[in-house]
């Protein structure tokens, strides 16, 4: 069946530094990726739309040149966390729509800024 | 899309059904209600979804109120690998492209 793939699973980096996210969908072609993030002991949270061969859409209040977003091929969408601070540890979550099921979503990613 | 409302925690004893309730008021003619979980530190999973008819699946069976406006998503024989929060949500379109808005979930905790 269809699956997304994300890719680390967990990363720690340090303050300053930028930490790139891939989300690929296997087996069946995306024009259109969601990025998620979630922090502690609350719910999904929509950053941004990630479209194939277009520019992304960023929710209200998340920055786009700290959250850049590439979306180069039908089956992979990265997010880059540049410049990254303290704040920005959180869990991040990649989906890919899929008729039928909503949308399939990838195991998400730590990340942890020291 | 419309809104959802859950109760934000429910336990189940191990075997038993559990029997998760969402309220959806305001649901449009076109919604279709979809039922995710997600496992501690993990991606979400989609469980079953419906529009007006009830559905079931492996996972789970989907009951639809026939006015439309509340739902139970039920676990027949809960495990302790069920143990996750269960997001409910309303979506326009059954088509692929559309964003899912997620709310505060019901954290389901199966006991043995």
């Amino acid at each position: 069946g269809a699956v997304v793939s994300q890719h680390p699973s967990r990363v720690i980096c340090k303050s300053g530094t930028s930490v790139k996210i891939e989300c690929r969908s296997l087996d069946f072609q995306a024009t259109t990726m969601f990025w998620y993030r979630q922090f502690p002991k609350q719910s999904l949270m929509l950053m941004a739309t990630s479209n194939e061969g277009s520019k992304a859409t960023y929710e209200q209040g998340v920055e786009k040149d700290k959250f850049l977003i590439n979306h180069a091929s039908l089956t992979l969408s990265t997010l880059t966390v540049t410049s990254a601070h303290p704040e920005d540890s959180s869990f991040y979550i990649c989906s890919a729509p899929w008729r039928g099921a909503g949308a399939f979503f990838g195991q998400g990613t730590r990340l942890t800024v020291v | 899309d419309a809104k959802t409302t859950q109760p934000p925690s429910m336990d189940c004893a191990e075997g038993r059904a559990a029997n998760l309730p969402c309220n959806h008021s305001t649901i449009s003619g076109n919604e279709y209600v979809y039922w995710y979980r997600q496992i501690h530190s993990q991606g979400p999973q989609y469980i079953i979804h419906g529009l007006k008819n009830n559905e079931t699946n492996e996972m789970a069976s989907l009951i639809i109120t026939e006015d439309r406006k509340s739902s139970t998503l039920i676990l027949p024989h809960a495990t302790l690998r069920d143990t996750a929060v269960y997001y409910c949500i309303v979506r326009s379109t059954e088509t692929s492209g559309s964003r899912l808005t997620f709310g505060e979930g019901t954290q389901l905790t199966v006991n043995p």
